[in-house]
């Protein structure tokens, strides 16, 4: 069953520095998510993506974040300058079509700020 | 704004003892209803949907009925198994906006331990 994948499984990064997360969604789905977990706290929407463009963002997707598909497979997180807070567990999705479809996840990356 | 309330956890059954784990939601319009279950160090995964009011959604022995009278979903299961254990989450799907891209809200996750 095709899957998508998330690397790398564990980031450890000092205060400051950029980071990229990565994902490749399931090949033939179109709109693609980025989550992210808190330790101890609720699953969190950050962005969707279709089309090659920002569909909707949260409150908490601010100007550190940026998504962006660099080529038609991939599909990235950047964080510009991470703070401690954004110590998290960051999972992608991907959905066929939007509406009432499932996502399908990753397994998710563990971030660590230091 | 929309937001999802399961019951707190963890939950410890004994194997083959009947599961409930509660949700309630909050949503203007008509979202779509979910449970995913996360296995430990794995991602979160579908465990079973539902589209519409009275819709019963079911997976290995899982069950849930969206029940828009009582804005509810409740996870059940007859007889859990030691590999149930997992955290499980309720879900809606929605789109802030009206238009484009649903997200979905999530609840905080119910820890499910099924001893032997």
């Amino acid at each position: 069953e095709p899957e998508v994948t998330q690397t790398p499984s564990h980031q450890v990064t000092q205060m400051g520095q950029e980071v990229i997360l990565r994902c490749v969604p399931i090949s033939n789905h179109l709109y693609f998510y980025w989550y992210r977990q808190i330790l101890g706290q609720k699953v969190e929407f950050l962005v969707s993506f279709y089309n090659n463009e920002i569909s909707e963002k949260s409150e908490i997707f601010d100007d550190q974040f940026s998504v962006e598909r660099p080529d038609g497979s991939n599909f990235t997180l950047k964080i510009r300058s991470t703070k401690l807070e954004d110590s998290a567990m960051y999972f992608c999705a991907s959905s066929e079509i939007s509406g009432g479809q499932p996502q399908h996840f990753g397994d998710g990356t563990r971030l660590s700020i230091l | 704004g929309d937001s999802v309330t399961q019951m707190e956890g963890p939950v410890t059954l004994s194997e083959e003892a009947f599961l409930t784990i509660n949700c309630t939601y909050t949503a203007t319009g008509y979202p779509s209803l979910f449970w995913y279950v996360q296995y430990p160090g794995e991602g979160l995964q579908l465990l079973l949907k539902a589209t519409k009011a009275d819709d019963k959604g079911s997976n290995k022995g899982f069950e849930a009925t969206y029940r828009k009278e009582t804005t509810s979903f409740h996870l059940e299961k007859g007889s859990v198994q030691v590999s149930d254990s997992a955290v499980y989450f309720c879900a809606l799907s929605a789109s802030f906006s009206g238009a484009g891209s649903y997200q979905l809200t999530f609840g905080k996750g119910t820890k499910l331990s099924v001893i032997p």
